[in-house]
């Protein structure tokens, strides 16, 4: 099985900052990973996937990027409505599995 | 607008089986694959199953293998979940979700979720 690992485990951020969350795979996925975020009660919500394609009606400022092993999802310009848990997931092979996710507070 | 909406969920005691199903609408329900995830409280998200548009394909993790079933009706645009021989940690919100085409196995679309509790 891939297990998937993301650090940091939490982050806190003011508005405006620049977040980084890195993602990285117990071996090579190539590009077959996607990001989520989700609110507390609330669905996942897809944001990116193929590690970089922007999911349609998901605001410019998140992009992802990397393949291989390590990825990486940034939020360019932290908005309010931006807390929440990011999960990476990846789909380069079964079982599909799920990073333990980062969570995002507004300082 | 596509819409998922999940049933089914309840208490249960442990031994005993639940049927979740899940009501597609706003696309073409038998041209994607669909899975399902579960979040036990306060934890993060596990794959549960997929099953490809035509239900060619089929795949548990070993978490469930050989307890739970998936299966759809593309004639009634809905996926099911038979989960048989539960366990407490089988507790969880379970999610549907539909792939985001071509069997990617990204998904772009869930439904709210529904509670299941495993207790005696």
């Amino acid at each position: 099985d891939i297990q998937m690992t993301q650090s940091p485990s939490s982050v806190s951020a003011s508005v405006g900052d620049r977040v980084t969350i890195t993602c990285r795979a117990s071996q090579g996925i190539r590009s077959w990973l996607a990001w989520y975020q989700q609110k507390p009660g609330k669905a996942p919500k897809l944001l990116i996937y193929a590690a970089s394609s922007l999911q349609s009606g998901v605001p410019s400022r998140f992009s992802g990027s990397g393949s291989g092993t390590d990825f990486t999802l940034t939020i360019s310009s932290l908005q309010p409505e931006d807390f929440g848990n990011y999960y990476c997931q990846q789909a380069n092979s079964f079982p599909l599995t799920f990073g333990p996710g980062t969570k995002v507070d507004i300082k | 607008e596509v819409q998922l909406v999940e049933s089914g969920g309840g208490l249960v005691k442990p031994g005993g089986s639940l049927r979740l199903s899940c009501a597609a609408s706003g696309f073409t329900f038998s041209s994607y694959s669909m899975i399902w995830v579960r979040q036990a409280p306060g934890k993060g998200l596990e794959w549960v199953s997929s099953i490809s548009s035509s239900s060619s394909y089929i795949y548990y993790p070993d978490s469930v293998k050989g307890r739970f079933t998936i299966s759809r009706d593309n004639a009634k645009n809905s996926l099911y979940l038979q989960m048989n021989s539960l366990r407490a940690e089988d507790t969880a919100v379970y999610y549907c979700a539909r792939d985001e085409g071509g069997g990617s196995y990204f998904f772009d679309y869930w439904g709210q979720g529904t509670l299941v509790t495993v207790s005696s």
